[in-house]
């Protein structure tokens, strides 16, 4: 019940394409759901987060889908970059905030 | 800016070493996290601490403890390492009370047991 699953594991996408990453949950107590990005050699770092009181959250090129009653939340990465190519990972927690369940990650590929 | 540091970004030991992983968050956050990164298996939490000489156990705590005597040290101890603990360790540290709960990560280190 604790678990968030992630999928898909790896995602290949042209220049410009929308890429779709999306995570399910189980336990109906989480509050809070972020998305990190992860560029290879570096710690991943917050790209965006959402608490379910809303469906959808926008940052620049990047949007959260949240459906609560599926219990599921999705990553569309509009217009997308060869400079966005790296490892996204969704995570939820109990309480806004503290520990974080992560989820198994994507690795992203834009080609050029 | 936040940094998170770690003292090793390669680490190769053989098994049953004893194996100590720093961290150290110069943002004076309370919260601080060990986690391993393995492909297909995300992150997945060994242990955290809310507070200096506090600690909690994550959901892979065998093997491992930690060690917090300061603020800005949290330390990750692997008693007897095994080859099942080759992996990526991350840090992280984040604020109590933060609405948003943001953790701010190490780069990690990477350590292979032989």
């Amino acid at each position: 019940q604790q678990q968030v699953k992630q999928s898909p594991q790896s995602l290949i996408v042209q220049k410009g394409g929308i890429p779709i990453i999306n995570c399910a949950y189980e336990n109906t107590a989480f509050d809070y759901f972020p998305w990190y990005q992860q560029f290879p050699g570096k710690g991943p770092a917050l790209l965006i987060a959402i608490r379910p009181d809303v469906s959808e959250k926008k940052e620049g090129r990047f949007t959260i889908s949240f459906n609560k009653s599926a219990k599921q939340f999705s990553l569309h990465i509009m217009d997308s970059q060869p400079g966005d190519s790296a490892t996204y990972f969704c995570a939820a927690s109990l309480n806004q905030g503290g520990k974080l369940i992560f989820g198994q990650g994507t690795e992203l590929s834009v080609k050029p | 800016d936040v940094k998170v540091t770690q003292s090793s970004r390669y680490l190769v030991k053989r098994t049953g070493e004893k194996v100590f992983l720093e961290c150290v968050q110069d943002m004076d956050h309370e919260n601080m996290f060990w986690y391993r990164q393995d492909p297909g298996l995300g992150l997945r939490l060994i242990y955290f601490s809310y507070d200096v000489k506090m600690k909690e156990k994550g959901d892979i705590p065998e093997g491992y403890s930690v060690s917090r005597e300061k603020k800005e040290r949290f330390s990750l101890i692997l008693e007897s390492a095994s080859t099942n603990q080759t992996s990526m360790y991350l840090c992280a540290s984040s604020l109590i009370g933060l609405a948003l709960g943001e953790q701010y990560f190490g780069p990690g280190t990477r350590l292979t047991v032989t």
